[in-house]
Protein backbone atom coordinates (compact mmCIF):
# COMPACT_ATOMS: atom_id res chain seq x y z
CA UNK A 1 0.00 0.00 0.00
CA UNK A 2 1.08 3.36 -0.81
CA UNK A 3 1.92 5.58 2.39
CA UNK A 4 1.43 9.23 3.23
CA UNK A 5 2.97 11.41 0.22
CA UNK A 6 4.34 14.81 1.41
CA UNK A 7 5.88 17.90 -0.25
CA UNK A 8 7.54 19.65 -0.35
CA UNK A 9 10.87 17.90 1.67
CA UNK A 10 12.64 21.00 2.12
CA UNK A 11 11.49 24.77 2.40
CA UNK A 12 13.38 28.16 2.93
CA UNK A 13 11.44 30.90 3.23
CA UNK A 14 12.28 34.41 4.85
CA UNK A 15 10.27 35.72 7.58
CA UNK A 16 6.92 37.47 6.79
CA UNK A 17 6.80 35.04 3.82
CA UNK A 18 4.08 32.60 3.07
CA UNK A 19 4.49 28.52 2.41
CA UNK A 20 1.78 25.57 1.54
CA UNK A 21 2.43 22.15 2.68
CA UNK A 22 0.71 19.04 0.80
CA UNK A 23 -0.31 15.70 2.12
CA UNK A 24 -2.24 12.82 0.36
CA UNK A 25 -2.79 10.34 3.04
CA UNK A 26 -3.45 7.07 2.46
CA UNK A 27 -6.66 5.97 0.15
CA UNK A 28 -9.49 4.87 3.00
CA UNK A 29 -8.40 7.12 5.61
CA UNK A 30 -10.56 9.16 6.87
CA UNK A 31 -8.88 10.88 9.93
CA UNK A 32 -5.78 12.91 9.03
CA UNK A 33 -3.78 14.74 11.24
CA UNK A 34 -0.80 17.79 10.99
CA UNK A 35 2.09 17.75 13.57
CA UNK A 36 4.72 20.33 13.96
CA UNK A 37 8.17 18.95 15.43
CA UNK A 38 10.49 21.70 16.49
CA UNK A 39 13.80 20.33 16.37
CA UNK A 40 14.76 18.26 19.63
CA UNK A 41 10.92 18.07 20.69
CA UNK A 42 8.26 15.23 20.10
CA UNK A 43 5.62 15.90 17.33
CA UNK A 44 2.74 18.60 18.75
CA UNK A 45 -0.71 18.05 16.59
CA UNK A 46 -1.80 21.09 15.47
CA UNK A 47 -5.53 20.18 13.57
CA UNK A 48 -6.95 16.78 12.76
CA UNK A 49 -9.40 16.22 10.13
CA UNK A 50 -12.24 13.24 9.95
CA UNK A 51 -12.66 13.11 6.70
CA UNK A 52 -13.15 16.71 5.32
CA UNK A 53 -14.59 18.07 8.47
CA UNK A 54 -12.21 19.63 11.55
CA UNK A 55 -12.23 17.96 14.96
CA UNK A 56 -9.69 19.63 16.78
CA UNK A 57 -7.66 22.91 16.01
CA UNK A 58 -7.16 23.80 19.48
CA UNK A 59 -3.59 24.48 18.97
CA UNK A 60 -3.17 25.44 15.51
CA UNK A 61 -2.33 29.48 15.86
CA UNK A 62 -5.33 30.99 14.02
CA UNK A 63 -3.54 34.13 13.36
CA UNK A 64 -0.82 32.80 10.75
CA UNK A 65 -2.03 29.17 9.99
CA UNK A 66 -4.46 27.32 7.91
CA UNK A 67 -5.19 23.88 7.24
CA UNK A 68 -8.36 22.45 4.68
CA UNK A 69 -9.27 19.28 3.62
CA UNK A 70 -11.67 20.28 0.84
CA UNK A 71 -12.81 16.86 -0.52
CA UNK A 72 -12.02 14.51 2.58
CA UNK A 73 -8.83 13.17 0.35
CA UNK A 74 -5.62 15.42 0.28
CA UNK A 75 -4.77 18.20 2.74
CA UNK A 76 -2.98 21.60 2.62
CA UNK A 77 -1.00 23.39 5.45
CA UNK A 78 -0.50 26.92 4.66
CA UNK A 79 1.37 29.77 7.05
CA UNK A 80 1.20 33.54 6.26
CA UNK A 81 3.22 35.53 7.58
CA UNK A 82 5.87 33.04 8.58
CA UNK A 83 7.56 33.76 12.04
CA UNK A 84 11.26 32.26 12.71
CA UNK A 85 9.74 30.21 15.42
CA UNK A 86 7.92 28.24 12.89
CA UNK A 87 10.83 26.69 11.64
CA UNK A 88 9.78 22.95 11.86
CA UNK A 89 9.47 19.80 10.62
CA UNK A 90 5.71 19.73 9.41
CA UNK A 91 4.05 15.74 9.77
CA UNK A 92 0.84 14.44 7.83
CA UNK A 93 -0.53 11.02 9.55
CA UNK A 94 -3.24 9.29 8.25
CA UNK A 95 -5.53 6.81 9.95
CA UNK A 96 -8.67 4.67 9.72
CA UNK A 97 -9.90 5.29 13.37
CA UNK A 98 -13.65 7.10 12.98
CA UNK A 99 -14.45 8.54 16.16
CA UNK A 100 -16.97 6.08 16.70
CA UNK A 101 -14.93 3.42 17.06
CA UNK A 102 -13.38 2.77 20.29
CA UNK A 103 -10.67 0.40 20.18
CA UNK A 104 -8.33 2.50 21.68
CA UNK A 105 -5.35 1.43 19.31
CA UNK A 106 -5.23 4.28 17.08
CA UNK A 107 -2.38 4.32 15.03
CA UNK A 108 -0.96 6.44 12.61
CA UNK A 109 0.93 6.03 9.31
CA UNK A 110 2.99 8.93 8.94
CA UNK A 111 4.43 10.82 5.84
CA UNK A 112 7.93 11.43 5.89
CA UNK A 113 7.35 15.24 6.40
CA UNK A 114 8.14 18.83 5.18
CA UNK A 115 11.51 20.52 7.01
CA UNK A 116 10.61 24.53 6.81
CA UNK A 117 13.44 26.74 7.46
CA UNK A 118 12.56 30.85 8.07
CA UNK A 119 15.29 33.23 7.96
CA UNK B 1 -3.35 16.87 30.65
CA UNK B 2 -2.24 13.95 29.28
CA UNK B 3 1.53 14.06 28.72
CA UNK B 4 4.38 11.45 28.58
CA UNK B 5 8.19 11.76 29.56
CA UNK B 6 10.45 10.32 28.35
CA UNK B 7 14.25 9.65 29.10
CA UNK B 8 16.56 12.16 27.78
CA UNK B 9 19.30 11.26 25.70
CA UNK B 10 21.44 10.73 23.70
CA UNK B 11 22.14 7.06 24.68
CA UNK B 12 25.10 5.58 22.84
CA UNK B 13 25.84 2.12 23.12
CA UNK B 14 27.48 -0.68 21.69
CA UNK B 15 26.36 -3.27 19.36
CA UNK B 16 24.62 -6.69 21.65
CA UNK B 17 23.79 -4.26 24.76
CA UNK B 18 21.12 -4.19 25.98
CA UNK B 19 18.82 -0.96 25.53
CA UNK B 20 16.35 0.44 28.21
CA UNK B 21 14.54 3.81 27.04
CA UNK B 22 11.98 5.04 30.15
CA UNK B 23 8.81 6.17 29.68
CA UNK B 24 6.10 7.03 32.30
CA UNK B 25 2.93 8.94 31.22
CA UNK B 26 0.30 10.82 33.03
CA UNK B 27 -3.47 10.50 31.98
CA UNK B 28 -7.07 9.91 33.27
CA UNK B 29 -8.43 6.59 32.01
CA UNK B 30 -6.63 4.23 30.15
CA UNK B 31 -5.01 5.54 27.35
CA UNK B 32 -3.14 3.34 24.72
CA UNK B 33 0.58 3.68 24.39
CA UNK B 34 2.75 3.55 21.68
CA UNK B 35 6.35 3.55 20.96
CA UNK B 36 7.34 5.32 17.37
CA UNK B 37 10.64 5.19 16.03
CA UNK B 38 12.10 7.93 13.34
CA UNK B 39 15.74 6.90 11.29
CA UNK B 40 17.47 9.56 9.93
CA UNK B 41 15.41 11.46 7.21
CA UNK B 42 12.40 9.35 7.67
CA UNK B 43 8.75 9.91 9.15
CA UNK B 44 7.79 8.01 12.29
CA UNK B 45 7.06 4.65 12.37
CA UNK B 46 5.27 2.28 14.77
CA UNK B 47 7.40 0.38 16.44
CA UNK B 48 4.90 -1.82 18.77
CA UNK B 49 1.67 -1.09 20.91
CA UNK B 50 -0.19 -1.46 24.16
CA UNK B 51 -4.42 -0.72 24.68
CA UNK B 52 -4.30 -2.38 28.37
CA UNK B 53 -2.95 -3.12 31.69
CA UNK B 54 -0.41 -5.93 31.68
CA UNK B 55 -0.50 -6.28 27.99
CA UNK B 56 3.24 -6.00 26.46
CA UNK B 57 3.90 -5.25 22.97
CA UNK B 58 6.71 -6.45 20.80
CA UNK B 59 8.09 -5.83 17.24
CA UNK B 60 12.09 -6.25 15.89
CA UNK B 61 13.38 -7.20 19.25
CA UNK B 62 11.83 -4.79 21.36
CA UNK B 63 9.49 -5.03 24.25
CA UNK B 64 7.47 -2.86 26.11
CA UNK B 65 4.91 -3.88 28.87
CA UNK B 66 1.86 -1.59 30.23
CA UNK B 67 1.95 -1.07 33.69
CA UNK B 68 -0.10 0.80 35.06
CA UNK B 69 0.73 0.84 38.55
CA UNK B 70 3.88 2.48 37.43
CA UNK B 71 2.04 4.51 34.72
CA UNK B 72 5.65 3.40 32.62
CA UNK B 73 5.66 1.41 29.25
CA UNK B 74 9.80 1.43 29.34
CA UNK B 75 11.45 0.13 25.99
CA UNK B 76 13.57 -2.87 25.50
CA UNK B 77 15.56 -4.83 23.65
CA UNK B 78 17.77 -7.07 24.63
CA UNK B 79 20.93 -6.79 22.18
CA UNK B 80 20.96 -3.77 19.69
CA UNK B 81 22.55 -3.59 16.27
CA UNK B 82 23.91 -0.31 14.38
CA UNK B 83 20.69 -0.23 12.25
CA UNK B 84 18.91 0.38 15.56
CA UNK B 85 20.17 3.75 15.64
CA UNK B 86 17.28 6.30 15.42
CA UNK B 87 15.19 8.83 17.84
CA UNK B 88 12.49 6.75 19.76
CA UNK B 89 8.96 8.48 21.05
CA UNK B 90 6.86 7.32 23.64
CA UNK B 91 3.16 7.95 23.11
CA UNK B 92 -0.15 8.12 24.16
CA UNK B 93 -3.84 8.26 22.89
CA UNK B 94 -7.11 8.11 24.84
CA UNK B 95 -9.94 8.04 23.37
CA UNK B 96 -8.75 7.93 19.76
CA UNK B 97 -8.41 11.55 20.12
CA UNK B 98 -5.20 13.77 19.90
CA UNK B 99 -1.71 11.44 20.34
CA UNK B 100 0.55 12.95 22.81
CA UNK B 101 3.98 12.10 22.08
CA UNK B 102 7.13 11.96 24.37
CA UNK B 103 10.59 14.76 23.51
CA UNK B 104 12.29 11.38 21.83
CA UNK B 105 15.23 9.76 22.94
CA UNK B 106 18.22 9.74 19.64
CA UNK B 107 19.80 6.38 20.30
CA UNK B 108 23.27 5.68 18.61
CA UNK B 109 24.88 1.98 18.40
CA UNK B 110 28.69 1.44 17.82
CA UNK B 111 30.12 -1.48 16.41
Amino acid sequence: EAGVAQSPRYKIIEKRQSVAFWCNPISGHATLYWYQQILGQGPKLLIQFQNNGVVDDSQLPKDRFSAERLKGVDSTLKIQPAKLEDSAVYLCASSTVRLAESSGANVLTFGAGSRLTVL
Amino acid sequence: GDSVTQMEGPVTLSEEAFLTINCTYTATGYPSLFWYVQYPGEGLQLLLKATKADDKGSNKGFEATYRKETTSFHLEKGSVQVSDSAVYFCALTRNNNDMRFGAGTRLTVKP
